[in-house]
């Protein structure tokens, strides 16, 4: 069984910094591409960032661009989402999920807060 | 950046009923659409990847269709744990975008 667990959101300030974690499992995690998908509750989906098996190839929605960074780490089966510059238009639950283009797993999300 | 466009906001219709959700893109998406089901308190579900395949373990009242920039999302007759939100996205050239939603709801 495919399991996705996300850790790491928290409240924080405006301009702060929050590392997303997402611990895989039930699959060869080395092989999918693996995305981050935001929703700011109460409303719709916004894809933030995808990277592909072996870390060479990532792509951003623009507003993420130069703040956010997706990485892995193959070998601990872990995916992550580096935050920087935080705004309070970030505030979402954010996802990890298995698929590059569309996503059939998705994690249960973690809720970023960004207020002052 | 492709916009993708859901109508209706909301869809009330009665359990057994036949559900058609409607998704239009700004430029054409190929047949690069897929529909997710969100219900709440709940990730999304994928439900219909490339337009029509049904991903696994998807009833086979689930069907989409279409082409270019419109498609539909069908439900042949509706089951009680059908009421959810139903989102589409494209996955044509990135970013990958998702539509705004329909709420389907109970009558």
């Amino acid at each position: 069984e495919v399991q996705l667990v996300e850790s790491g959101g928290g409240l924080v300030q405006p301009g702060e910094s929050l590392r997303l974690s997402c611990a895989a499992s039930g699959f060869i995690f080395s092989s999918p591409w693996m995305s981050w998908v935001r929703q700011v509750p109460g409303k719709g989906l916004e894809w933030v960032a995808n990277i592909n098996g072996d870390g060479s190839y990532k792509n951003y929605v623009d507003s993420a661009k130069g703040r956010f960074s997706i990485s892995r780490d193959n070998a601990k089966n872990s995916l992550y989402l580096q935050m920087n510059s935080l705004r309070v238009e970030d505030t979402a639950v954010y996802y990890c999920t298995r698929g590059g283009s569309w996503p059939s797993d998705w994690g249960q999300g973690t809720l970023v807060t960004v207020s002052s | 950046e492709i916009v993708l466009t859901q109508s209706p906001a909301t869809l009330s219709l009665s359990p057994g009923e036949r559900a058609t959700l409607s998704c239009r893109a700004s430029q054409s998406v190929n047949n690069y659409l897929i529909w997710y089901q969100q219900k709440p308190g709940q990730s999304p579900r994928l439900l219909i990847y490339d337009t029509s395949n049904r991903a696994t373990d998807i009833p086979a009242r689930f069907s989409g269709s279409g082409s270019g920039t419109d498609f539909t999302l069908t439900i042949s007759s509706l089951e009680p744990e059908d009421f959810a939100v139903y989102y589409c996205q494209h996955r044509s050239n990135w970013p990958y975008t998702f539509g705004q939603g329909t709420k389907l709801e109970i009558k």
